[in-house]
This record gives structure tokens, sequence and C-alpha cells, in this order.
């Protein structure tokens, strides 16, 4: 079994200051985790994935996420917010070697950006 | 990159009629694609999982004869809300599986915003 919690469903933030979006995740083996992002009225866009290699994973625009199993999260971070950083995040997991399926869902993060 | 589209983007339908979406993947071969519905500020909830040239999968909970999923093709999988109510109303997200890249990520479309009045 496989679940995943995001601790924050909003988050604010000011353009120019770093963005954490929390994620921890319970799975009963070493799991594959994703980020995706998810603008308004929009399907959804892959930030970034880990699949068991580095731990810490860059992404697109910007964002990167560590992987520490340790504490069993996955936080997506970036250093400046821009303005266009404005949606809905979602950390996802799923079995290892097997993103094909098997897609949990975590509750997802509404990251408001402030002028 | 792997592109997956919707149709139609955004549909009103009456109560009582049928409405159909269709799932398309562009530039790859999904044998399988899924459908998520997605409440108002809500995560993606798996609806059922559709296998090409089979009958879809079911998630607990999800009315198969409500919401039939046809995947005739290798790039086509249709889900067809019969007798809609407004409780159906709701974001429908469909995703697919590279049949080349089958352990890989899911390519996800941009989602049909269905109304019923």
């Amino acid at each position: 079994a496989q679940s995943v919690t995001q601790l924050d469903s909003h988050v604010s933030v000011s353009e120019g200051t770093p963005v954490l979006l929390r994620c921890n995740y319970s799975s009963s083996y070493s799991p594959s985790l994703f980020w995706y992002v998810q603008h308004p009225n929009k399907g959804l866009q892959l930030l970034l994935k880990y699949t068991s290699a580095a731990t810490l994973v860059k992404g697109i625009n910007g964002f990167e996420a560590e992987f520490k199993k340790s504490e069993t999260s996955f936080h997506l971070t970036k250093p400046s917010a821009h303005m266009s950083d404005a949606a809905e995040y979602f950390c996802v997991v799923t079995p290892p070697g097997n993103a094909g399926n098997m897609l949990t869902f975590g509750g997802g993060t509404r990251l408001m950006v402030k002028p | 990159g792997a592109v997956v589209s919707q149709h139609p983007s955004r549909v009103i339908c009456k109560s009582g009629t049928s409405v159909k979406i269709e799932c398309r993947s562009l530039d790859f071969q999904a044998t399988t694609m899924f459908w998520y519905r997605q409440f108002p500020k809500q995560s993606l909830m798996l609806m059922a999982t559709s296998n090409e040239g089979s009958k879809a999968t079911y998630e607990q909970g999800v009315e198969k004869d409500k919401f039939l999923i046809n995947h005739a093709s290798l790039t086509l999988s249709t889900l067809t809300v019969t007798s809609a109510h407004p409780e159906d109303s709701s974001f429908y997200i469909c995703s697919a599986r590279d049949k080349d890249r089958p352990t890989d990520t899911q390519y996800f479309g941009p989602g049909t915003r269905l109304t019923v009045l």
C-alpha cells in the first residue's frame, strides 16, 4: 500500500522569495515519486521525478526536490518564486519501476504568489 | 514530447443526456489510458483503467454502466457519461501510457470540464 500527504493545502509567498511545498509519503517499498503542476483548468505537467537515482532531483522551471528516505519526505523547492508559478501542485507516488500504473496523488497544494 | 489531447475541453449539457469525451495520444501509441475525475479544489481520483481491445477496469465505487469507456484503438479512448446529472459535473482528465515505455510516467491530457444543468 502507498499513500502521500501534502502537508499544506495552501502556501502563499511573495514574488522573489523561496518556495517550499511539503510532501510525505508512506510506502512498503522504495517508491518512485513525482511532482506535477496544474494551472487553472489545465491538465497536469510533470515538474520532476525521482526514480532511485540521485536523491536531489532537478526539474523544469527552476524547481527541485530532495528524496529523504529517513524522513519519508520529498519536498519541492524553488529559490525564487515567479508570478507564473501560481498553480496547484501535486505530489505523486508509485511503485518503483512502474510509473505507468498505480499513481497515488496527494491532496494538492495551491501556491499563491503575491507581487 | 508525448502529447495527449482531450475533446471537448468544455461541455455543458442538460440533465438526462449523455456526453462523450475523447482522449487521444497524438505522437505515441497507448495500450493503456486512465480516466481521472477532479472535483473543485480537490485532488485527482482514478476512475478507471482503459486497455486497448479489452474491457476497462473500474475503481471501487465507480459505476461502469454510467461511465462507459471504450478503447478501440491504440491512440483513442472515450468516456461516455450516460444520463448525466448535476452531481456528475466535474473536471475529467485522461492520461496515457506509452506502449513502448510502459514503466515510464503517464502523460496527461488538458482535461474536460463537464457541467450538467
